[in-house]
């Protein structure tokens, strides 16, 4: 699986878009983007992944760049509830194993 | 939306006593995990599953063991507990685009 670096914390106001940068320059032709994030204490969440075009679902969206080296999670409007470490995975679609880096620890401020 | 429950949130264990961690999910899923998570180490997979009866080692299966008797249902036993599998373990299946939804997770302590 492709190496991805993040920022090591970030934080955002409550009510504006938090973008979450990612790196992943060695990504491979047949990989997947995914984010997940943790709250404290609780089971990782799925948000969003995709391969190449932008993505949106009512979570979040996914932005790729066209060269598939770099990728941004955008929380368009985000809550304190959203404070949590955001994950990016970059893995081949049948690779069953999950392996979360250090992420990003995001603190939305009131 | 996808559920992955597991049967306790909290959980305090004697050493050498049997665990049983119980994991379900409701959405039909074949593919099913069990990691654990500690500080420093991230999520380490301990064995999956990829159908009924089914199942595969992990990175650290040693001193587990599973059970999938039924397609919902992915059990995590420890055989005998030692105090260094006080630990966060995490239950997760793998959706139709090979994501993966985890369970709130169990905080197991063995004394």
């Amino acid at each position: 699986d492709a190496k991805t670096t993040q920022p090591t914390s970030m934080d955002c106001a409550e009510g504006r878009a938090a973008n979450l940068p990612c790196n992943h320059s060695t990504i491979s032709g047949n990989e997947y983007v995914y984010w997940y994030r943790q709250i404290h204490s609780q089971g990782p969440q799925y948000i969003i992944h995709g391969l190449k075009n932008n993505e949106t679902n009512e979570m979040a969206s996914l932005i790729i760049t066209e060269d598939r080296k770099s990728s941004t999670l955008i929380l368009p409007h985000a809550t304190l509830r959203d404070t949590a470490v955001y994950y990016c995975i970059v893995r081949g679609y049948n690779n069953n194993d999950m392996r979360f880096g250090a992420g990003t620890r995001l603190t939305v401020k009131p | 939306d996808v559920k992955v429950t597991q049967s306790s949130r909290y959980l305090v264990k004697r050493t050498g006593e049997k665990v049983f961690l119980e994991c379900v999910q409701d959405m039909d899923h074949e593919n099913m995990f069990w990691y654990r998570q500690d500080p420093g180490l991230g999520l380490r997979l301990i064995y999956f599953s990829y159908d009924v009866k089914m199942k595969e080692k992990g990175d650290i299966p040693e001193g587990y063991s599973v059970s999938r008797e039924k397609k919902e249902r992915f059990s995590l036993i420890l055989e005998s507990a030692s105090t260094n599998q006080t630990s966060m373990y995490l239950c997760a299946s793998r959706g139709l685009h090979y994501e993966q939804y985890f369970g709130p997770g169990t905080r197991l302590t063995v004394t």
